[in-house]
Protein backbone atom coordinates (compact mmCIF):
# COMPACT_ATOMS: atom_id res chain seq x y z
CA UNK A 1 0.00 0.00 0.00
CA UNK A 2 1.03 3.74 -0.22
CA UNK A 3 3.35 4.86 2.45
CA UNK A 4 3.84 8.38 3.51
CA UNK A 5 4.12 10.82 1.22
CA UNK A 6 5.51 14.40 1.91
CA UNK A 7 5.25 17.72 -0.76
CA UNK A 8 7.71 19.06 -2.35
CA UNK A 9 10.41 16.87 -2.18
CA UNK A 10 12.71 20.00 -2.66
CA UNK A 11 12.23 23.54 -1.87
CA UNK A 12 14.33 26.34 -2.33
CA UNK A 13 12.61 29.58 -1.01
CA UNK A 14 14.05 33.48 -0.42
CA UNK A 15 14.79 34.57 2.94
CA UNK A 16 11.62 36.37 4.77
CA UNK A 17 9.20 34.08 2.80
CA UNK A 18 6.69 31.99 4.17
CA UNK A 19 6.57 28.08 2.70
CA UNK A 20 4.20 25.04 3.48
CA UNK A 21 4.72 21.58 3.69
CA UNK A 22 2.65 18.65 3.20
CA UNK A 23 2.69 15.66 4.61
CA UNK A 24 0.04 13.08 3.26
CA UNK A 25 0.05 9.81 6.64
CA UNK A 26 -1.12 6.09 5.59
CA UNK A 27 -4.73 5.62 5.75
CA UNK A 28 -6.14 4.88 9.07
CA UNK A 29 -2.82 5.79 10.77
CA UNK A 30 -4.29 8.77 13.96
CA UNK A 31 -0.82 9.66 15.05
CA UNK A 32 1.56 11.89 12.79
CA UNK A 33 5.01 13.58 13.73
CA UNK A 34 6.99 15.90 12.14
CA UNK A 35 10.94 16.36 12.74
CA UNK A 36 13.47 18.11 11.33
CA UNK A 37 16.75 16.66 10.31
CA UNK A 38 19.57 19.56 10.07
CA UNK A 39 23.45 18.22 8.54
CA UNK A 40 25.33 16.37 11.21
CA UNK A 41 22.58 16.87 13.67
CA UNK A 42 20.13 14.09 15.33
CA UNK A 43 15.85 14.28 14.17
CA UNK A 44 14.78 16.91 16.26
CA UNK A 45 11.09 16.57 17.44
CA UNK A 46 8.67 19.93 16.25
CA UNK A 47 4.75 18.76 17.04
CA UNK A 48 2.89 15.15 17.28
CA UNK A 49 -0.94 15.04 16.44
CA UNK A 50 -2.58 12.27 18.08
CA UNK A 51 -6.32 11.68 17.17
CA UNK A 52 -8.61 13.89 18.13
CA UNK A 53 -6.72 15.33 20.95
CA UNK A 54 -4.42 18.92 21.23
CA UNK A 55 -1.23 18.18 19.69
CA UNK A 56 1.72 18.33 21.67
CA UNK A 57 3.52 21.32 20.16
CA UNK A 58 7.16 21.40 22.52
CA UNK A 59 9.19 21.11 19.99
CA UNK A 60 8.34 23.88 17.79
CA UNK A 61 11.05 26.34 17.75
CA UNK A 62 9.94 29.53 17.34
CA UNK A 63 6.22 31.02 16.59
CA UNK A 64 6.83 31.54 12.81
CA UNK A 65 6.58 27.40 12.91
CA UNK A 66 2.87 26.48 12.87
CA UNK A 67 0.91 22.75 11.67
CA UNK A 68 -2.74 21.98 11.05
CA UNK A 69 -4.24 18.70 10.63
CA UNK A 70 -7.27 18.92 8.73
CA UNK A 71 -10.03 16.12 8.92
CA UNK A 72 -7.33 13.99 10.89
CA UNK A 73 -5.42 13.10 7.64
CA UNK A 74 -3.11 15.70 5.60
CA UNK A 75 -1.14 17.91 7.81
CA UNK A 76 0.83 20.91 6.88
CA UNK A 77 3.55 22.49 8.53
CA UNK A 78 4.09 26.20 8.55
CA UNK A 79 7.22 28.51 8.45
CA UNK A 80 6.02 31.59 8.10
CA UNK A 81 9.22 34.93 7.41
CA UNK A 82 11.49 31.81 6.83
CA UNK A 83 15.65 32.25 7.79
CA UNK A 84 18.71 30.15 6.76
CA UNK A 85 18.91 28.64 9.61
CA UNK A 86 15.41 26.82 9.05
CA UNK A 87 17.03 24.95 6.04
CA UNK A 88 17.19 20.96 6.67
CA UNK A 89 14.94 18.54 5.86
CA UNK A 90 12.08 17.82 7.45
CA UNK A 91 10.55 14.97 7.68
CA UNK A 92 6.63 13.51 8.39
CA UNK A 93 5.78 10.36 10.63
CA UNK A 94 2.89 8.19 11.09
CA UNK A 95 1.54 5.38 12.84
CA UNK A 96 -1.18 3.18 13.51
CA UNK A 97 -2.73 4.67 16.55
CA UNK A 98 -1.48 6.73 19.46
CA UNK A 99 -0.70 4.65 22.88
CA UNK A 100 -0.06 1.61 21.09
CA UNK A 101 3.65 -0.13 20.15
CA UNK A 102 2.84 0.44 16.33
CA UNK A 103 6.00 0.99 14.54
CA UNK A 104 6.43 4.39 13.24
CA UNK A 105 6.17 5.13 9.32
CA UNK A 106 8.40 7.74 7.73
CA UNK A 107 7.85 9.96 4.37
CA UNK A 108 10.68 10.70 1.99
CA UNK A 109 11.21 14.57 3.59
CA UNK A 110 11.33 17.66 2.24
CA UNK A 111 14.26 19.33 1.42
CA UNK A 112 14.15 23.03 2.68
CA UNK A 113 17.13 25.73 1.10
CA UNK A 114 16.75 29.06 2.83
CA UNK A 115 18.84 31.03 0.74
CA UNK B 1 15.08 14.99 29.91
CA UNK B 2 15.64 12.29 28.04
CA UNK B 3 18.94 12.03 26.32
CA UNK B 4 19.68 9.12 23.33
CA UNK B 5 23.30 8.61 22.55
CA UNK B 6 24.91 6.73 19.73
CA UNK B 7 28.83 5.91 19.57
CA UNK B 8 30.85 5.48 17.46
CA UNK B 9 29.21 8.10 14.82
CA UNK B 10 31.01 5.76 12.03
CA UNK B 11 31.93 2.28 11.52
CA UNK B 12 33.11 0.65 8.64
CA UNK B 13 33.57 -3.24 8.60
CA UNK B 14 34.57 -5.73 5.79
CA UNK B 15 31.55 -7.77 4.00
CA UNK B 16 30.71 -10.54 5.90
CA UNK B 17 31.57 -9.38 9.54
CA UNK B 18 29.48 -9.64 12.68
CA UNK B 19 28.35 -6.45 13.90
CA UNK B 20 26.98 -4.29 16.97
CA UNK B 21 25.49 -1.30 16.97
CA UNK B 22 24.70 0.36 20.83
CA UNK B 23 22.79 3.17 22.04
CA UNK B 24 22.29 4.72 25.17
CA UNK B 25 19.55 6.37 26.73
CA UNK B 26 19.40 8.59 29.61
CA UNK B 27 16.14 7.75 31.82
CA UNK B 28 15.13 4.43 31.62
CA UNK B 29 11.90 4.54 32.37
CA UNK B 30 10.54 4.06 28.52
CA UNK B 31 7.79 2.81 26.76
CA UNK B 32 9.48 1.43 23.77
CA UNK B 33 12.82 1.58 21.70
CA UNK B 34 12.95 1.71 17.99
CA UNK B 35 15.89 0.87 15.50
CA UNK B 36 15.53 2.82 12.22
CA UNK B 37 17.64 2.85 9.13
CA UNK B 38 17.93 5.65 6.62
CA UNK B 39 19.62 5.82 3.36
CA UNK B 40 20.96 8.87 1.93
CA UNK B 41 18.10 11.35 0.82
CA UNK B 42 15.39 8.95 2.14
CA UNK B 43 13.32 9.03 5.06
CA UNK B 44 13.63 6.13 7.89
CA UNK B 45 12.62 2.67 7.63
CA UNK B 46 11.74 0.87 11.01
CA UNK B 47 14.07 -2.35 11.38
CA UNK B 48 12.65 -3.50 14.83
CA UNK B 49 10.44 -2.00 17.94
CA UNK B 50 11.15 -3.55 21.21
CA UNK B 51 8.52 -2.79 23.94
CA UNK B 52 9.63 -1.94 27.52
CA UNK B 53 8.64 -5.58 28.59
CA UNK B 54 10.47 -7.20 26.05
CA UNK B 55 13.92 -8.29 26.19
CA UNK B 56 14.77 -8.75 22.23
CA UNK B 57 13.42 -8.81 19.24
CA UNK B 58 14.70 -10.39 15.57
CA UNK B 59 14.35 -9.76 12.12
CA UNK B 60 16.31 -11.90 9.42
CA UNK B 61 19.68 -10.91 9.97
CA UNK B 62 18.88 -8.12 12.62
CA UNK B 63 18.53 -8.74 16.51
CA UNK B 64 17.75 -6.06 18.73
CA UNK B 65 18.01 -6.35 22.51
CA UNK B 66 16.86 -3.83 25.35
CA UNK B 67 18.68 -3.47 28.69
CA UNK B 68 16.01 -0.70 30.60
CA UNK B 69 17.48 -0.62 34.09
CA UNK B 70 21.23 0.26 32.51
CA UNK B 71 20.04 2.37 29.69
CA UNK B 72 20.91 0.51 26.55
CA UNK B 73 20.01 -1.31 23.34
CA UNK B 74 22.43 -3.08 20.88
CA UNK B 75 21.21 -3.88 17.46
CA UNK B 76 23.48 -6.85 16.34
CA UNK B 77 23.40 -7.01 12.42
CA UNK B 78 24.84 -10.44 11.32
CA UNK B 79 27.31 -11.93 8.42
CA UNK B 80 27.30 -8.03 7.03
CA UNK B 81 26.76 -7.30 3.34
CA UNK B 82 27.51 -4.22 1.24
CA UNK B 83 23.58 -3.01 1.10
CA UNK B 84 23.76 -2.87 5.03
CA UNK B 85 25.44 0.31 4.26
CA UNK B 86 23.06 3.33 5.83
CA UNK B 87 22.66 5.14 8.69
CA UNK B 88 21.15 3.37 11.85
CA UNK B 89 19.30 5.46 14.36
CA UNK B 90 17.69 4.00 17.69
CA UNK B 91 14.93 6.16 19.28
CA UNK B 92 12.53 5.82 22.43
CA UNK B 93 9.52 6.88 23.76
CA UNK B 94 8.75 7.78 27.08
CA UNK B 95 5.14 7.69 27.25
CA UNK B 96 2.19 5.71 25.34
CA UNK B 97 1.49 9.26 23.98
CA UNK B 98 5.10 10.81 24.41
CA UNK B 99 7.60 11.73 20.96
CA UNK B 100 10.15 9.55 20.04
CA UNK B 101 13.85 10.85 21.32
CA UNK B 102 16.16 10.00 18.71
CA UNK B 103 19.87 9.58 18.42
CA UNK B 104 22.15 11.10 15.91
CA UNK B 105 22.63 7.86 14.07
CA UNK B 106 25.27 5.36 13.22
CA UNK B 107 26.95 5.91 9.93
CA UNK B 108 27.68 1.90 8.37
CA UNK B 109 29.68 1.47 5.74
CA UNK B 110 29.98 -2.39 4.73
CA UNK B 111 33.11 -2.99 2.67
CA UNK B 112 33.22 -5.36 -0.40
Amino acid sequence: GAGVSQSPSNKVTEKGKDVELRCDPISGHTALYWYRQSLGQGLEFLIYFQGNSAPDKSGLPSDRFSAERTGGSVSTLTIQRTQQEDSAVYLCASSRREGSNSPLHFGNGTRLTVT
Amino acid sequence: KQEVTQIPAALSVPEGENLVLNCSFTDSAIYNLQWFRQDPGKGLTSLLLIQSSQREQTSGRLNASLDKSSGRSTLYIAASQPGDSATYLCAVTTGANSKLTFGKGITLSVRP
